[in-house]
């Protein structure tokens, strides 16, 4: 079974500029999360789906972040413009979640490493 | 509101050495407890849960992690070291629909 895939895998752009990334959850989960992940840091949510709608975005920056996950299924989440503190690991998870997340397992994929120049 | 707290962001132990990685968690809510492992440059592997069934809890590659309410903690565990455990380590607390994570313990193996 294929796992959650991400790309690109790294990215480097210079400030001002747009960047996107894009996750495919493994097939048959329903609930698709955008972490952020900052040096020496744990993950941050910044977004989970329910399908297609965004259940909880209340740390995503919405002035120059966005995210969407049309017909449920893979996402893309944009930075524009990106600014030097958006330099960071963004890793996308996927779980399949029935009545309740609390027990549920989060699948990783291997993340975009972003530097912003 | 929960919260994690890994005590130790550099733990170093050598080969064949007992390993433990220390936890602690807030939550207003019964929790579920997670440990991750993540090699460089690779996503977050789940090593074990607690989910409110027994609580001692046996992971992959040798991990356990106990429950203890009473401490609040969720300490992680593994009898002898290999060099291939060398990673970061992150405990994260399931309450209210979201997971939130530890800073992270970064695991050197001496050989």
């Amino acid at each position: 079974e294929a796992g959650v895939v991400q790309s690109p895998r790294y990215k480097i752009i210079e400030k001002k500029q747009p960047v996107a990334f894009w996750c495919n959850p493994i097939s048959g989960h329903n609930t698709l999360y955008w972490y952020r992940q900052n040096l020496g840091q744990g993950p941050e949510l910044l977004i989970r789906y329910e399908n297609e709608e965004a259940v909880d975005d209340s740390q995503l920056p919405k002035d120059r972040f966005s995210a969407e996950r049309l017909k449920g299924v893979d996402s893309t989440l944009k930075i524009q413009p990106a600014e030097l503190g958006d330099s960071a690991v963004y890793l996308c998870a996927s779980s399949l979640v029935s009545g309740g997340l609390q027990s549920g397992e989060q699948f990783f994929g291997p993340g975009t490493r972003l530097t912003v120049l | 509101a929960q919260s994690v707290t890994q005590l130790g962001s550099h733990v170093s132990v050598s080969e064949g050495a007992l390993v433990l990685l220390r936890c602690n968690y807030s939550s207003s809510v019964p929790p579920y407890l997670f440990w991750y492992v993540q090699y460089p440059n690779q996503g977050l592997q789940l090593l074990l849960k607690y989910t409110s069934a027994a609580t001692l809890v046996k992971g992959i590659n040798g991990f356990e992690a106990e429950f203890k309410k009473s401490e609040t903690s969720f300490h992680l565990t593994k009898p002898s070291a290999h060099m291939s455990d060398a990673a970061e380590y992150f405990c994260a607390v399931n309450g209210n629909e979201k997971l939130t994570f530890g800073t992270g313990t970064r695991l050197t193996i001496i050989p």
